[in-house]
């Protein structure tokens, strides 16, 4: 069965980079976008954009745009999302999902990024 | 950005009836090339992801349970469960698909009354 499984929580101090993790499995890695979404506490989810498995190509919200990087390993059936130059305001669960296109029918368990001095 | 807002903030239903959400784009989510509305509905509940139920706006997703269905066109779209069961209390919501940043509606919470 397809599983999207992320890495553990994250407490980064402002200014820091951070890096999630996003393990795929029960499918063929290549064949769809992985998305990534994220949900401030208490807040909406926000998506941030997603990346072409296949061939490396991203698309970032105008958001996060300059402070989001989405890669890949294929070899190892991984996504990863890093963001960059973190603030309070970043505190958040970060989701990676998957379609099968833009519907997002398979959902990570969630990585917690806290960004405290 | 679309923004996409739901209406109410937060429900409670008595077991059995009927629970209603709403959801407006702020543009049309409707493709002209292919009729289809560019619209999910998701259920929250604390401490897991969302689960998609509904997408292009009235397709059930795959072992979501009937008494889910999803309706509407253009701007406006109702999430409707037609009899509440216990398990159904979540935040529900809506997300449009048609144009990039596919933006969330803030959330419905739904309670049993």
């Amino acid at each position: 069965q397809v599983q999207l499984v992320q890495s553990g929580a994250e407490v980064k101090k402002p200014g820091a980079s951070v890096k999630v993790s996003c393990k795929a499995s029960g499918y063929t890695f290549t064949n769809f976008l992985l998305y990534w979404v994220r949900q401030a506490p208490g807040q909406r989810l926000e998506w941030m954009g997603w990346i072409n498995v296949a061939n490396d190509n991203t698309v970032y919200s105008q958001k996060f745009q300059g402070r989001v990087t989405f890669t890949r390993d294929t070899s190892a059936n991984t996504a990863y999302m890093e963001l960059s130059s973190l603030r309070s305001e970043d505190t958040a669960v970060y989701y990676c999902a998957r379609g099968p296109l833009e519907q997002l029918s398979y959902w990570g368990q969630g990585t917690l990024v806290t960004v405290s001095s | 950005d679309i923004v996409m807002t739901q209406s109410p903030d937060s429900l409670a239903v008595s077991l059995g009836e009927r629970a209603t959400i709403n959801c407006k784009s702020s543009q049309s989510v409707l493709s002209s090339y292919s009729n289809k509305n560019f619209l999910a509905w998701f259920q929250q509940k604390p401490g897991q992801p969302p689960n998609l139920l509904i997408y292009w706006a009235s397709t059930r997703e795959s072992g979501v349970p009937d008494r889910f269905s999803g309706s509407g066109s253009g701007t406006d779209f109702t999430l409707t469960i037609s009899s509440l069961q216990a398990e159904d209390v979540a935040v529900y919501y809506c997300q449009q698909y048609y144009s990039m940043p596919y933006t969330f509606g803030q959330g419905t919470k739904l309670e049993i009354k």
